[in-house]
């Protein structure tokens, strides 16, 4: 079965603190692995998609890094519009390309 | 970039009533919608794909006769929970993109919508 975990569950940091988010995931086959942002009462917004081991995606203060067997979202000198939760989601070779989510890391940025 | 139109974004109504969300893919058509379904503090978990022209596909668990869901042109996805219990409340978000011919792309989410059954 496939699983996505996501580490720390909240993450409270002092606005320029950098610190980084970690998504683990067992699957058969990974087709791509999706990082997103969710505020709250909304729908989660699309941040990265990366591909394969070693491939590195940024976005102003964002960067995702991935291995075989696990994800980073460093986020660098963060600022309190930062805030939210962020959510790992993966997809493997089938018919569809269906996600998995982990439970997200609630990130609250301090100013 | 896609943008992915839910309405209404808030339904309070009462225990025995049917609700209808609709999901509009607004700059691109999709042949498959998916339904996630979001409880306080968890993440979003698969209820159904959509796919338009045929019957949706729902994941295990998840009743068929209870969410209804058409996909009855290429940019227009509806669900409907049908005699909605408080136990029905939750929030739920649609997305679009990520197959067929937009493989290439990633699924991209709606704003949601909170149901509250009374």
């Amino acid at each position: 079965e496939d699983q996505v975990t996501q580490s720390p569950e909240a993450l409270r940091l002092q606005e320029g603190e950098s610190s980084s988010l970690n998504c683990s995931y067992t699957v058969s086959g990974l087709r791509g692995l999706f990082w997103y942002r969710q505020d709250p009462g909304k729908g989660p917004e699309f941040l990265f998609t990366l591909y394969s081991a070693g491939e590195e995606k940024e976005k102003e203060r964002l960067k995702a890094t991935l291995t075989k067997k696990e994800s980073f979202l460093h986020i660098t000198a963060p600022k309190p519009e930062d805030s939210a939760t962020y959510l790992c989601a993966v997809s493997v070779d089938s018919g569809y390309s269906t996600l998995t989510f982990g439970k997200g890391t609630m990130l609250l940025v301090s100013p | 970039g896609a943008v992915v139109s839910q309405h209404p974004s808030w339904v309070i109504c009462k225990s025995g009533t049917s609700v209808k969300i609709e999901c509009r893919s607004l700059d691109f058509q999709a042949t498959t919608m998916f339904w996630y379904r979001q409880f306080p503090k968890q993440s979003l978990m698969l209820m159904a794909t959509s796919n338009e022209g045929s019957k949706a596909t729902y994941e295990q668990g998840v009743e068929k006769d209870k969410f209804l869901i058409n996909h009855a042109s290429l940019t227009l996805s509806t669900l409907t929970v049908t005699s909605a219990h408080p136990e029905d409340s939750s929030f739920y978000i649609c997305s679009a993109g990520g197959t067929g011919t937009l493989s290439n792309q990633p699924q991209h989410f709606g704003d949601g919508t909170r149901l509250s059954i009374l």
